[in-house]
């Protein structure tokens, strides 16, 4: 699987977007970009993944750049329980596969 | 209601004192993943099932063995435990076939080694 580089903490005030940045430049055509969350103390929660389309659901968008290098998970409105170290991971499609965690990032809101 | 259940949320084990930490699901996934997340680190594959099939990781440690008696259930064995085991270990299903779908966690159970 392709490796991910992401900033190792960012803030962001409450209501506010928080934007979490994710380099994947050596990302291949079959692989998904998918995006966790763990807060503190808990297990890993889903969050959302694409291939090449910008996704959105119900807790976030995930915008991916044309050529695939990169992407960045929007939070439209962080609120004080999205305080968490999001997990950015690039896995391979066409059947299942493992999921390997990189360092992530924490992401801190504020009041 | 909760479809990854992990029990005890908290182990206390003795050095060297075989433990085991369970793992069932009501999912119905035929992936059965443990992990291994040591403070302040990243949770780091040890082995999975796809179905009754074991997939070990090339540096997971003899001494972490695991069984997988039926569908929703799974079972992490530490032979014996090290001060350096003491981690949160979690399991995560997820659907397996041909289709590249999400996985679910449990809670984890916090293991430690006095």
């Amino acid at each position: 699987d392709a490796k991910t580089t992401q900033p190792t903490s960012m803030d962001c005030a409450e209501g506010r977007a928080a934007n979490l940045p994710c380099n994947h430049s050596t990302i291949s055509g079959n692989e998904y970009v998918y995006w966790y969350r763990q807060i503190h103390s808990q297990g890993p929660q889903y969050i959302i993944h694409g291939l090449k389309n910008n996704e959105t659901n119900e807790m976030a968008s995930l915008i991916i750049t044309e050529d695939r290098k990169s992407s960045t998970l929007i939070l439209p409105h962080a609120t004080l329980r999205d305080t968490a170290v999001y997990y950015c991971i690039v896995r391979a499609g066409g059947g299942y596969s493992t999921l390997t965690f990189g360092k992530g990032t924490m992401l801190l809101v504020s009041p | 209601d909760a479809m990854v259940i992990q029990n005890p949320r908290y182990q206390v084990t003795q050095f060297g004192k075989p433990v085991t930490l369970s793992c069932s699901q009501t999912l119905n996934h035929n992936v059965m993943y443990w992990y291994q997340q040591k403070s302040s680190q990243a949770p780091k594959l040890l082995f999975h099932y796809y179905d009754k099939d074991f997939n070990n990781e090339a540096d997971t440690p003899d001494n972490f063995q695991s069984r997988r008696p039926n569908t929703s259930f799974c079972f992490l064995d530490i032979r014996s435990p090290g001060l350096g085991d003491a981690a949160m270990y979690l399991c995560a299903t997820s659907r397996g076939g041909n289709r590249n779908t999400e996985a679910f966690f449990g809670q984890g159970t916090r293991l430690t080694v006095v």
